[in-house]
């Protein structure tokens, strides 16, 4: 089966750090651009960030510019998305999903909670 | 950046009606719009890709159109299933935005 498994999520303090990580399975997945997406509960899907699939170009949300990197490990069939310094407004589910404009395929998401 | 501006942000209708959501682009962004559906504590679906191509599997009740700034997503008969929000989202370039979404009820 084709799927997305997030990790890393948890209660992190303002100004903390956080890495996310998502496992991909069931395809190519070096011939994939892959994204994140976040979703406050009860709000809105917003767009984070996009790499494409070898590892050339990337792309961030404003909000999230200077503060979060996402990355891959192909080898490890691996999506990264290392997140610092932190705030309360970065509380959130975390998605991956592949794609490059349109994402076929989601990960289940994973809990951040930003706060002391 | 390009706003989407997606409505209405809620309906109700009956089981066999005909649903319309609108998604409209502050800028021309050719075909470049998807539709995805999202029930209660899950992840999004894609639905219908580059405005009006159906995504495999989905079934066809579901339909998309438009192109430029003006899109319009379609259920041509509403189930019970179909219960959730939709949001439309842009391609054109980075950030991808997406609509406010449109939660779907059964009347």
């Amino acid at each position: 089966d084709v799927q997305l498994v997030e990790s890393g999520g948890g209660l992190v303090q303002p100004g903390g750090s956080l890495r996310l990580s998502c496992a991909a399975s069931g395809f190519t997945f070096s011939s994939y651009w892959m994204n994140w997406v976040r979703q406050v509960p009860g709000k809105g899907l917003v767009w984070v960030s996009r790499i494409n699939s070898d590892v050339s170009s990337t792309n961030y949300a404003d909000s999230v510019k200077g503060r979060f990197t996402i990355s891959r490990d192909n080898a490890k069939n691996t999506l990264y998305l290392q997140m610092n310094s932190l705030t309360a407004e970065d509380t959130a589910v975390y998605y991956c999903s592949r794609g490059q404009g349109a994402f076929d395929i989601w990960g289940q998401g994973t809990m951040v909670t930003v706060s002391s | 950046d390009i706003q989407m501006t997606q409505s209405p942000s809620s309906l109700s209708a009956s089981v066999g009606d005909r649903v319309t959501i609108t998604c409209q682009a502050s800028q021309d962004i050719s075909i470049y719009l998807n539709w995805y559906q999202q029930k209660p504590g899950k992840a999004p679906k894609l639905l219908i890709y580059a405005a009006a191509n159906l995504e495999t599997g989905v079934p066809p009740r579901f339909s998309g159109s438009g192109s430029g700034t003006d899109f319009t997503f379609t259920i041509s008969s509403l189930q019970p299933e179909d219960i959730a929000t939709y949001y439309c989202q842009h391609y054109d370039h980075p950030p991808f935005t997406f609509g406010g979404g449109t939660k779907v009820d059964i009347k």
